[in-house]
């Protein structure tokens, strides 16, 4: 199994500039995670799906950003426009069913806003 | 809303010693609990877990976890460090039976530092 699959793996871009995450899940998962890592806030649940539906996305901290998933085996995020405080790590993780917690991450994009 | 609260940012222990991570949880409902490690540039790994089952939990890499309900707590332990266990720590809680099932929340983390 080739794990969580993030992509890109490091992100540099300018204040205003549009950024897109991706993710690919487990196959078979039903359930997808998007987090943010800073050193500020820790870890944060940003928004998670169900069966490609999202069911809560009260992490997410603005307007301006989003979240799709438009089949089974992807979903991005995008920020548009990033500030330079959105830099950080964002990861993806995905369970299976009632997997209670144990969530499979991916490695994390490390965003740099500058 | 559930909750966990890592005692410690940092822990430093030496090649061989006992390694004691703490957490302590809040949860309206009988908690899951977990325990993640995350290793420098990676994402995070699950080390254990605690489902209303047996309260000692054993994970891997040597690593164990005891539930005490009277406490709140789920500290984290292995009996002998080693080099390759540097790393950071996170104790996380989910509440299954509401809303919020599949939520994690996460405590903030524990860097772990071995010495040779």
């Amino acid at each position: 199994d080739a794990g969580v699959i993030q992509s890109p793996r490091h992100e540099v871009t300018e204040m205003g500039q549009e950024v897109t995450l991706r993710c690919k899940p487990i196959s078979g998962h039903d359930y997808l995670f998007w987090y943010r890592q800073t050193m500020m806030r820790g870890l944060e649940l940003l928004i998670y799906f169900n069966n490609n539906v999202p069911i809560d996305d009260s992490g997410m901290p603005e307007d301006r950003f989003s979240a799709k998933m438009p089949n089974a085996s992807f979903s991005t995020l995008k920020i548009q426009p990033s500030e330079p405080r959105d830099s950080a790590v964002y990861f993806c993780a995905s369970s299976l069913g009632q997997g209670w917690g144990e969530q499979y991450f991916g490695p994390g994009t490390r965003l740099t806003v500058t | 809303a559930q909750s966990v609260t890592q005692l410690g940012s940092h822990v430093s222990v030496s090649e061989g010693a006992l390694v004691l991570l703490r957490c302590n949880y809040s949860s309206s409902v009988p908690p899951y609990l977990f325990w993640y490690v995350q290793y420098p540039n990676q994402g995070l790994q699950l080390l254990l877990k605690y489902t209303s089952a047996a309260t000692l939990v054993k994970g891997i890499n040597g690593f164990e976890a005891e539930f005490k309900k009277s406490e709140t707590s789920f500290h984290l332990t292995k009996p002998s460090a080693h080099m390759s266990d540097a790393a950071e720590y996170f104790c996380a809680v989910s509440a299954p039976g509401g809303s919020n099932d599949y939520k994690l929340s996460f405590g903030a983390g524990t860097t772990v530092t071995v010495r040779a």
